[in-house]
């Protein structure tokens, strides 16, 4: 069995200022995990990914994020927010061959 | 990246009558495509899991004859919301995984709304 939890359905922050979205997962096996990012009425875009190679991802749009296996968490950070990073984030989960499992969600609000 | 394409982006109907909504890969093949919906603020909801050439695996909840999903080939499935009512609006969006790198891409979503 495997789940997402993603604390802070919504979070705000100033231009500039960093922002930290939080995920923590629950799987029996090692996890493959990804954060997505959701404009208003389009799909998923995937910001990265995390497959068991470096803990430390780098993905596109200036955002990263560690896989802390000792914390089970997996939080996704940007140090300069900027006005077009408003939209709502996923953390998502899956182990080999399985579905993904996607976390309720953050809403992004960039105040200027 | 991979492209997963995904028609209509919106669409109007009726209530009583069908809509075909489709999914395609267009620059990898996919074994494997992901139904899933969205409701308004919240999260993707799976409804469905289709292998190429096979019956769809639903979720529980989902009703299969409602959500009729064929994946008929390596590129393309579609979901067809069989006698659609208001309750049936929402963002529908597809997934398709690829078959050589396992990872899953999304299509654009479909926003449908039956009146």
């Amino acid at each position: 069995a495997q789940s997402v939890t993603q604390l802070g359905s919504h979070v705000s922050v100033s231009e500039g200022a960093l922002v930290l979205l939080r995920c923590n997962y629950s799987s029996s096996v090692p996890p493959y995990l990804f954060w997505y990012v959701q404009y208003p009425n389009q799909g998923l875009q995937l910001l990265l990914k995390y497959t068991s190679a470096a803990t430390l991802v780098k993905g596109i749009n200036g955002f990263e994020a560690e896989f802390k296996k000792s914390e089970t968490s997996f939080h996704l950070t940007k140090p300069s927010a900027h006005m077009s990073d408003a939209a709502e984030y996923f953390c998502a989960v899956t182990t080999a061959g399985n579905k993904l499992t996607f976390g309720g969600g953050t809403r992004v609000l960039v105040k200027p | 990246g991979a492209v997963v394409s995904q028609h209509p982006s919106r669409v109007i109907c009726k209530s009583g009558t069908s809509v075909k909504i489709e999914c395609r890969s267009l620059d990898f093949q996919a074994t494997t495509m992901f139904w899933y919906r969205q409701f308004p603020k919240q999260s993707l909801m799976l409804m469905a899991t289709s292998n190429e050439g096979s019956k769809a695996t639903y979720e529980q909840g989902v009703e299969k004859d409602k959500f009729l999903i064929n994946h008929a080939s390596l590129t393309l499935s579609t979901l067809t919301v069989t006698s659609a009512h208001p309750e049936d609006s929402s963002f529908y969006i597809c997934s398709a995984r690829d078959r050589v790198e396992g990872e899953a891409f999304f299509g654009q979503g479909t926003r449908l709304t039956v009146v």
